[in-house]
């Protein structure tokens, strides 16, 4: 079954723009990874943050995680056409081996 | 570092017939792999949890006769699928716990594999 949910679930911005993308989950978290997906390729993994921190940078993404509210935040700033994909957000949960997927939000950037 | 590939990337076979997919840890040891599936334009659905050395553990709804998973090593998972059949057709993806980051449950992923059953 499913843990996280991605909102919006879809996302259309102009290059420069920046791209915003929630998730929220229900049960307890080791920890959270975001993860891209360009259309009919493997996933790319983009940035994990643990249970244990709050805000997490690399490069133009910007990942906050706020366990009180079992939600997490992923931020492209300076958006570009190459950014078109859909982004995941899966759960690692406490006692767990595997990793729950969201649905996704399909992410278009128009040049 | 953490590289985790998959062969073959793509394959398109027969209804009828039986197709393998190796999943490997290339630079690390993974004592769990898991197998993930992906219909189009939607999310990954585990399939099931290999552990090195024991039986897969196969998620609700799963049907382990048909989706055959051997973990004989730490760097290698293989997934059979039996007389595959039209239905059979989609994106499947493997990934592999890091033995050395067990505690974080890090997991990375490969590349996957685009199966159509003809």
């Amino acid at each position: 079954s499913q843990q996280g949910e991605e909102d919006p679930q879809a996302l259309s911005i102009q290059e420069g723009e920046n791209a915003t993308m929630n998730c929220s989950y229900k049960t307890s978290i080791n920890n959270l990874q975001w993860y891209r997906q360009n259309s009919g390729r493997g996933l790319v993994h983009l940035i994990l943050i643990r249970s244990n921190e709050r805000e997490k940078h690399s490069g133009r993404l910007r990942v906050t995680l706020d366990t009180s509210k079992k939600s997490s935040s992923l931020l492209i700033t300076a958006s570009r056409a190459a950014d078109t994909a859909s982004y995941f957000c899966a759960t690692g949960v406490r006692g767990n081996n595997d990793m729950r997927f969201g649905a996704g939000t399909r992410l278009t950037v128009k040049p | 570092g953490a590289v985790v590939s998959q062969h073959p990337s793509r394959v398109i076979c027969k209804s009828g017939t039986s197709v393998k997919i190796e999943c490997r840890s290339l630079d690390f040891q993974a004592t769990t792999m898991f197998w993930y599936r992906q219909f189009p334009k939607q999310s990954l659905m585990l399939m099931a949890t290999s552990n090195e050395g024991s039986k897969a553990t196969y998620e609700q709804g799963v049907e382990k006769d048909k989706f055959l998973i051997n973990h004989a090593s730490l760097t290698l998972s293989t997934l059979t699928v039996t007389s595959a059949h039209p239905e059979d057709s989609s994106f499947y993806i493997c990934s592999a716990r890091d033995r050395g980051l067990a505690l974080f449950n890090e997991q990375f992923f490969g590349p996957g594999t685009r199966l159509t059953v003809l």
